[in-house]
């Protein structure tokens, strides 16, 4: 059965820092790696996703997340943190038709 | 990109009732879609598997015959909460899936629905 586990349930960094939230999966196949964000009563929103090809994915409001295959790993990462980037984030594995398996999840606390 | 629309996004009932949640796909077709529920400070967790025209599969746990879901279209799956108690509290988010090419395939979420219980 698949799984992923995200290690830091709050992260809390200053506003210009560097980011790095970490998820690990367990998967027996060629897996489908999402990071989404969400924040307080509202829906997801899609980061980036990795499918295949290149392990350094790149996605939307300038965060990027790389492929460890060796390590069973994909962090999320942002050079420079914005407040309003505060939020939980969730990453996730599925299966090639969308069923989706989530992490516990990471809040992340911007400080000005 | 595909938009999935929820509705409602909250609503309130009390308890014995039941309550229905729509998830649509407004600009694809969705073959499959699934249904999520998250409990405050909770991740999300898959409760069925719907699929158009068939009987949606449940996820282990998950009372069907509480949580019906109905995907009568392509772009439309419903979930009625029945007998709705205090402890169905919670956020259910639906995804549908779309095919963006032959070998692509992603899962839109809908903005979810609060569902309190009282």
């Amino acid at each position: 059965a698949q799984s992923v586990t995200q290690p830091d349930i709050h992260i809390t960094v200053s506003e210009g820092a560097s980011l790095e939230l970490r998820c690990n999966y367990s998967y027996g196949a060629t897996p489908y790696l999402f990071w989404y964000v969400q924040s307080p009563g509202q829906g997801l929103q899609l980061l980036l996703k990795y499918f295949s090809g290149d392990t350094l994915v790149q996605g939307i409001k300038g965060f990027e997340a790389e492929f460890k295959r060796s390590q069973s790993s994909f962090n999320l990462r942002k050079p420079s943190v914005h407040w309003s980037d505060a939020a939980e984030y969730f990453c996730a594995v599925g299966t090639s038709y969308g069923k989706l398996t989530f992490g516990q999840g990471t809040i992340l606390t911007v400080h000005p | 990109g595909a938009v999935v629309s929820q509705h409602p996004s909250w609503v309130i009932c009390k308890s014995g009732t039941s309550v229905k949640i729509e998830c649509r796909s407004l600009d694809f077709q969705a073959t499959t879609m699934f249904w999520y529920r998250q409990f405050p400070k909770q991740s999300l967790m898959l409760m069925a598997t719907s699929n158009e025209g068939s009987k949606a599969t449940y996820e282990q746990g998950v009372e069907k015959d509480k949580f019906l879901i109905n995907h009568a279209s392509l772009t439309l799956s419903t979930l009625t909460v029945t007998s709705a108690h205090p402890e169905d509290s919670s956020f259910y988010i639906c995804s549908a899936r779309a095919l963006l090419d032959m070998d692509n395939t992603e899962a839109f979420f809908g903005q979810g629905t609060r569902l309190t219980v009282v």
